[in-house]
């Protein structure tokens, strides 16, 4: 079966610091690979979205950046944090080029102080 | 953007009774729906779907029922219990790529 991982569960970072959250998905080949953000009380926003390695499509224009540096993994990184990327972070797979479901992880407590 | 909207931001319901959120969108090009539910602090988890070739479909306690015509997706439940307080979104896809359009959530709170 499929599993999606996500670490760390929480996160509290000064305004400033880098950021690298990290994913994983086990069970799988060649899945696509999403990053939400999700403000308290809110929706999901798609920030990016992966169908294959190296490959990165940007929803958002943001202080943020996506890599997938392996085929079941997925990073989202910045380079100085700002109070408004406080947030609930979650990472989503779907099957090869699959225009369904997606399987979220159980997401990354972001907050910036 | 959200292309996906909810009418009601919160629903509250008594226990047993059976419960319905609305959702409309707006692409009359979506060809696929589909529910999540979203427990406080975790990520949201599949529910049940819809093509948009079908225009009810039945799951464990749940009924999903699509109208093309007014583009308007519910979801019920019946015989709500306690465990399904949690906040519900309705997703499509309306683009001929790899990505689920999410509505803004109702917040669903079961009465003892």
């Amino acid at each position: 079966s499929q599993t999606i991982h996500q670490w760390p569960a929480t996160l509290v970072q000064p305004v400033g610091s880098p950021l690298s959250l990290e994913c994983t998905v086990e069970g799988t080949s060649n899945p696509n690979l999403y990053w939400y953000r999700q403000a308290a009380g809110r929706g999901l926003q798609l920030l990016f979205y992966s169908v294959g390695i190296g490959q990165i499509s940007s929803e958002v224009p943001q202080n943020l950046s996506a890599s997938r540096p392996q085929d079941r993994q997925f990073i989202l990184s910045s380079k100085k944090l700002l109070l408004s990327d406080s947030g609930f972070y979650l990472c989503a797979w779907s099957a090869w080029k699959s225009y369904n479901e997606q399987f979220f992880g159980p997401g990354t407590r972001l907050t910036v102080l | 953007g959200e292309s996906v909207g909810l009418h009601l931001p919160t629903l509250s319901v008594q226990e047993g009774d059976n419960s319905i959120i609305n959702c409309a969108y707006s692409n009359s090009a979506s060809d696929y729906f589909i529910w999540y539910k979203q427990e406080s602090g975790k990520g949201p988890q599949f529910i049940i779907d819809i093509r948009s070739n079908m225009d009810k479909r039945q799951g464990q306690r749940v009924t999903v029922l699509l109208n093309k015509t007014v583009k308007h997706l519910s979801l019920q439940i019946a015989a709500t219990q306690p465990g399904d307080s949690a906040v519900y979104f309705c997703a499509e896809n309306g683009s001929n790529d790899y990505k689920l359009s999410f509505g803004a959530g109702t917040t669903v709170t079961v009465r003892a």
